[in-house]
């Protein structure tokens, strides 16, 4: 077991760009989730998936924010033309099915966008 | 939607004393609530959860109690230690569709001095 994997740690990008991130769940994890965290913030949920399936979107997921979860494994949360506010770390956390409630979060990426 | 407060925002106390941390919630569907604590430059860990069919469990130095009835629920850290010193948040789980819909409370920084 090697924990919840998230790259890259840190990104710096300008205003208007595209930015990717990539989450490995632990292995035999069939949920995947994805957080914004904020300074003073507690995580906000943003997306989830079920082995491939994404069920749920928050309405904070605006509709440039894209994720994906090929064959069940690792996922990307894509962001489109990035604005100053999407600036935040960003976490992904998996479970079993067996034990939903049990997340278990990677480090997290923290997004700056200038 | 489910509403998560959390009091104190920071708590400071002596090395060997009690640290207590209460959170509110206002969804009494909820029926999970679990505590992660973030260290600087990591992701939350889960560090005790109650279920609403229990009313406390204790795991060692540490103990989660939660009043259904005034829809709200504590943290208790006895004997702290400065490795205990950390951001803390509380949880709560609103069954949904999928019944993954986690919503966190903003956060309380314990330091503890030694």
């Amino acid at each position: 077991d090697t924990g919840v994997s998230q790259n890259p740690r840190h990104k710096i990008t300008k205003r208007g760009q595209n930015v990717t991130f990539r989450c490995d769940p632990i292995s035999e994890h069939n949920r995947l989730y994805w957080y914004r965290q904020t300074l003073g913030q507690g995580p906000e949920f943003l997306t989830y998936f079920q082995n491939e399936a994404q069920l749920e979107k928050s309405r904070l997921l605006s509709d440039r924010f894209s994720a994906e979860r090929p064959k069940g494994s690792f996922s990307t949360l894509e962001i489109q033309r990035t604005e100053q506010g999407d600036s935040a770390m960003y976490l992904c956390a998996s479970s079993q099915a067996r034990t939903a409630e049990k997340l278990f979060f990677g480090s997290g990426t923290q997004l700056s966008v200038l | 939607g489910e509403n998560v407060e959390q009091h104190p925002s920071t708590l400071s106390v002596q090395e060997g004393d009690s640290a207590v941390i209460k959170c509110t919630y206002s969804d009494s569907a909820s029926n999970y609530f679990p505590w992660y604590k973030q260290e600087l430059g990591k992701g939350p860990q889960l560090i005790i959860d109650i279920r609403s069919n229990v009313g406390e469990k204790k795991d060692q130095r540490i103990a989660v109690t939660l009043n259904k009835t005034a829809k709200h629920f504590s943290l208790h850290i006895t004997e702290t230690q400065p490795e205990d010193s950390a951001v803390y948040f509380c949880a709560a789980r609103t069954p949904d569709n999928y019944g993954q819909n986690f919503v966190f409370g903003p956060g309380t920084r314990l330091s503890v001095l030694p």
